[in-house]
């Protein structure tokens, strides 16, 4: 039971390019979220998949787009990378009637744009 | 909306003593969540405790304790006995309780330094 995996750990991109983060959880939940962590200010959230077949566009969305692939995997994708983007992302899900609503999250990716 | 402040940066306590990291938040919804999240130099985010609004009791954890005082809508965790360990980020998030599919709002964090 790996729980929330996340690849790749680390990248490094220029600006302009392009690249998918990838999201997979094998607890059997129903929703999967997005956030990003810059330095000063917590955690954003940046979309976030309720169930199977839907997403929703959250705090800061601008420049990001997902796909809900399956009920296992989020991924997350950045089409033109802007240095404003560097952060570190982070995936987590969490399952219909789970204790607090709690939300477990992967070991995040540390992205950066130059 | 949903806003969680926490107002202390930095923090710093001496090995084996107790210090609380304070979190106040605001929302409009009568039931909620509160968690303390820890997040360690490795960048994982360990949940450390958890508490439901409509619950008077606070949680407990081990060392790791809250203060939750819903009228002033104040959520501080306490760590007894700190351990070296303990230094990391400290978040406090909020959710509002529903099925799912909802977001944690988190604060900026504390940082949390362990003097041996």
């Amino acid at each position: 039971n790996a729980g929330v995996t996340q690849t790749p750990k680390f990248q490094v991109l220029k600006t302009g390019q392009s690249m998918t983060l990838q999201c997979a959880q094998d607890m059997n939940h129903n929703s999967m979220y997005w956030y990003r962590q810059d330095p000063g200010m917590g955690l954003r959230l940046i979309y976030y998949s309720a169930s199977e077949g839907t997403t929703d566009k959250g705090e800061v969305p601008n420049g990001y787009n997902v796909s809900r692939l399956n009920k296992r995997e989020f991924s997350l994708r950045l089409e033109s990378a802007a240095p404003s983007q560097t952060s570190v992302y982070f995936c987590a899900s969490s399952g219909w009637g789970s204790s607090y609503n709690e939300q477990f999250f992967g070991p995040g990716t540390r992205l950066t744009v130059l | 909306a949903q806003t969680v402040t926490q107002s202390q940066p930095e923090m710093s306590v001496q090995e084996a003593e107790t210090v609380t990291l304070s979190c106040t938040y605001d929302t409009s919804e009568s039931d909620y969540y509160l968690f303390w999240y820890k997040q360690p130099p490795s960048r994982q985010m360990i949940l450390v405790i958890r508490q439901e609004a409509y619950k008077q009791q606070n949680a407990t954890e081990n060392r790791f304790s809250v203060n939750f005082q819903k009228a002033a809508k104040s959520f501080s965790l306490k760590i007894s006995d700190s351990q070296l360990g303990d230094a990391a980020m400290y978040f406090c998030a909020l959710i509002r309780k529903k099925s799912s599919g909802d977001k944690l709002t988190f604060g900026t964090g504390t940082r949390l330094a362990v003097r041996p």
